[in-house]
């Protein structure tokens, strides 16, 4: 059965202190892999698609790195308005490009 | 670009009525637009995929009846909320798919009383 788990749950940071996200994944054939930024009461906006291991695309003070089991969305000199929860999905080859979403990292960075 | 809308953003009805959420692709086609609901603190939960054109895919446990999805058009998703009850009260968002990523809306906030 296809799984995302990410980790940790919550983490809260202080401005500046740089820190990893972690999307553990099963999938049958992964066509990619997702990066989404969630804020409350709202719908998710898209920050990366990664495609294979190996791969790692930037934006701002974001990267997203891909293995073949997991992925990391690194935050380099985080600033309070990073604060939301980020979400990871994956995206088998047989799905009907459905996505299968992590249960997301509630990220705070305080000023 | 990719971007995506629902209306309303909040709505609340009484048991028993019915409502309707639009979900549009405002600068690109969807022939595919996807339907979930979320709880609060909880991810997204897959609801239906909505094809333009043909009906709809539900996902095991999800009552077509109940949920009623229309895609009429290559830029336009509705999806019904029939005899909606309180447990019905959530938050629906609505993707669209372009290429092979999926471009969400804002979400609409459905409140049961």
């Amino acid at each position: 059965e296809d799984q995302v788990t990410q980790s940790p749950e919550a983490l809260r940071l202080q401005e500046g202190e740089s820190s990893s996200l972690n999307c553990s994944y099963t999938v049958s054939g992964l066509r990619g892999l997702f990066w989404y930024r969630q804020d409350p009461g709202k719908g998710p906006e898209f920050l990366f698609t990664l495609y294979s291991a190996g791969e790692e695309k930037e934006k701002e003070r974001l990267k997203a790195t891909l293995t073949k089991k997991e992925s990391f969305l690194h935050i380099t000199a985080p600033k309070p308005e990073d604060s939301a929860t980020y979400l990871c999905a994956v995206q088998a080859w047989d799905s009907s490009y459905k996505l299968i979403f992590g249960s997301g990292t509630r990220l705070l960075v305080r000023p | 670009g990719a971007v995506v809308s629902q209306h309303p953003s909040r709505v609340i009805c009484k048991s028993g009525t019915s409502v309707k959420i639009e979900c549009r692709s405002l600068d690109f086609q969807a022939t595919t637009m996807f339907w979930y609901r979320q709880f609060p603190k909880q991810s997204l939960m897959l609801m239906a995929t909505s094809n333009e054109g043909s009906k709809a895919t539900y996902e095991q446990g999800v009552e077509k009846d109940k949920f009623l999805i229309n895609h009429a058009s290559l830029t336009l998703s509705t999806l019904t909320v029939t005899s909606a009850h309180p447990e019905d009260s959530s938050f629906y968002i609505c993707s669209a798919l372009q290429g092979q990523e999926q471009f969400f809306g804002p979400g609409t906030r459905l409140t049961v009383l």
